[in-house]
């Protein structure tokens, strides 16, 4: 079955700090990976997206990601994070041949002064 | 590129009363729409997908009936919550998704906050 887990629920960072957000998934096909922000009372936000190709994505806002096939990982980072980062974050993946997105259950970004 | 857009941003209806939301996508034509509902703190949860021009398919436990959505040109699509209790509170959230090449994207609109009182 299709899934996509983010293990964290929360994470505190300081501000400059370094940070990585972590997503799992479960997918039969090829998958297509993203990753969205949501700021509070907001509609998600495309940071980055994965098709093919180079496994390292650049996104908005200095944040990357890395595909991972052998671990099923899409980890999101940021060599140093701003307080204007804190949000809520998703990963999710899809594919070319179906319609429906599985979303992650979301990681809430602190960032402490 | 690729904006969509929900109308209204909130709305405060009354226990009874019907609301409907728009979703518009306003620089592609939209195959494909979705609609999601997201609790407080939690993740998106899909409650329908709509193709122009056809009857929309609901995910499993989601009343048809009391979400009716209709989706009848290629930019726009609707969501009409009928009847609406205070349940029916929550954070709204469309998406739509262009056709070939880029079929596996979607584009998520703003969303839209339902109060029902």
């Amino acid at each position: 079955a299709q899934s996509v887990t983010q293990p964290d629920i929360h994470i505190t960072v300081s501000e400059g700090a370094s940070l990585e957000l972590r997503c799992n998934y479960s997918y039969g096909a090829t998958p297509y990976l993203f990753w969205y922000v949501q700021s509070p009372g907001q509609g998600l936000q495309l940071l980055l997206k994965y098709f093919s190709g180079d496994t390292l994505v650049q996104g908005i806002k200095g944040f990357e990601a890395e595909f991972k096939r052998s671990q099923s990982s899409f980890n999101l980072r940021k060599p140093s994070v701003h307080w204007s980062d804190a949000a809520e974050y998703f990963c999710a993946v899809g594919a070319a041949s179906g319609n429906q997105f599985y979303f992650g259950t979301g990681t809430s970004l602190t960032v402490i002064p | 590129g690729a904006v969509v857009s929900q109308h209204p941003s909130r709305v405060i209806c009354k226990s009874g009363t019907s609301v409907k939301i728009e979703c518009r996508s306003l620089d592609f034509q939209a195959t494909t729409m979705f609609w999601y509902r997201q609790f407080p703190k939690q993740s998106l949860m899909l409650m329908a997908t709509s193709n122009e021009g056809s009857k929309a398919t609901y995910e499993q436990g989601v009343e048809k009936d009391k979400f009716l959505i209709n989706h009848a040109s290629l930019t726009l699509s609707t969501l009409t919550v009928t009847s609406a209790h205070p349940e029916d509170s929550s954070f709204y959230i469309c998406s739509a998704r262009p056709g070939l090449p880029l079929a596996y994207e979607q584009y998520f609109g703003p969303g839209t906050r339902l109060t029902v009182t």
